[in-house]
C-alpha cells in the first residue's frame, strides 16, 4: 500500500519558473524523503528531512514538512529542462511502527519546457 | 562497483515460468532492499536485508516471491510461477548502515529489471 500522496500529479511549467510538489501521507513519520526518477531509469535521493525538523536546503531544493498536517512540499527554484522528472516523496515510519522499508506515493511527473 | 547493478534489466518471460532477478549493490553496503514498480505508481516495498538476513520481508505479496542474500552481498528475487500481474520493474537499493529507513542514511538505487510476463 501507498501511504504518500503527491499533488499535483502532473506539472507543466516554463524554463526558470519556480515548481512546488506537495505530499501527505497518513501515519506518523520518523523522516521523510524527496528522489527524483528519470523516465526508465532507477531513483535518485534527493533530499531527507527528520520530524523534528521543519524546513532544509539543498542547492536549489527547498522541502518543508508540517507533521500537525502531516505533509509536506518541495520546491525546486529557478527550473532547468534538466529537472524534467517524476519526483516522489518516501515517509519512513516510527521504530516498531511498520516495514523497514520506506513507503513511496505516486509521484509528480515534472516537466519544463524551455 | 561504483553503483548498484542489476541484472537481467529486460526480462520476458510465459505465465507460469520461475524468474530470478540479481541484484550486486555498492561494495561495502549492508543494507539491501528489494522494491516493485507498477506502471505510474511508486515503488512498493519488498523487502530489507541487513548483512545476509531478511530484515523486514513483510512487504513480499505472497509466497511466490522469495529473495535471498547469502554472502551478505550479492541478492536474488526469485519469483515462482509467474502471473501477469508480476509484471513491473523490480528495484533493488543498498545503503550503508544499520537502521533501514529509520537511520536516514542514503540509498542508492539500481536502475532496475523490468519483468514482463506473458
Amino acid at each position: 500500500s501507498q501511504q504518500g500522496e503527491e499533488d499535483p500529479q502532473a506539472l507543466s511549467i516554463q524554463e526558470g519558473e519556480n515548481a512546488t510538489m506537495n505530499c501527505s501521507y497518513k501515519t506518523s513519520i520518523n523522516n521523510l524523503q524527496w528522489y527524483r526518477q528519470n523516465s526508465g531509469r532507477g531513483l535518485v535521493h534527493l533530499i531527507l528531512i527528520r520530524s523534528n525538523e521543519r524546513e532544509k536546503h539543498s542547492g536549489r531544493l527547498r522541502v518543508t514538512l508540517d507533521t500537525s498536517k502531516k505533509s509536506s512540499s518541495l520546491l525546486i527554484t529557478a527550473s532547468r529542462a534538466a529537472d524534467t522528472a517524476s519526483y516522489f516523496c518516501a515517509t519512513a515510519p516510527y521504530s516498531g511502527g511498520g516495514a523497514d522499508g520506506l513507503t513511496f506515493g505516486k509521484g509528480t511527473h515534472l516537466i519544463i519546457q524551455p | 562497483g561504483a553503483g548498484v547493478s542489476q541484472t537481467p534489466s529486460n526480462k520476458v518471460t510465459e505465465k507460469g515460468k520461475y524468474v530470478e532477478l540479481r541484484c550486486d549493490p555498492i561494495s561495502g553496503h549492508t543494507a539491501l532492499y528489494w522494491y516493485r514498480q507498477s506502471l505510474g505508481q511508486g515503488p512498493e516495498f519488498l523487502i530489507y536485508f541487513q548483512g545476509t538476513g531478511a530484515a523486514d520481508d513483510s512487504g513480499l505479496p505472497n509466497d511466490r516471491f522469495f529473495a535471498v542474500r547469502p554472502e551478505g552481498s550479492v541478492s536474488t528475487l526469485k519469483i515462482q510461477r509467474t502471473e501477469r500481474g508480476d509484471s513491473a520493474v523490480y528495484l533493488c537499493a543498498s545503503s550503508s548502515g544499520t537502521g533501514g529507513a529509520l537511520e536516514g542514511n542514503t540509498i542508492y538505487f539500481g536502475e532496475g529489471s523490468w519483468l514482463t510476463v506473458v
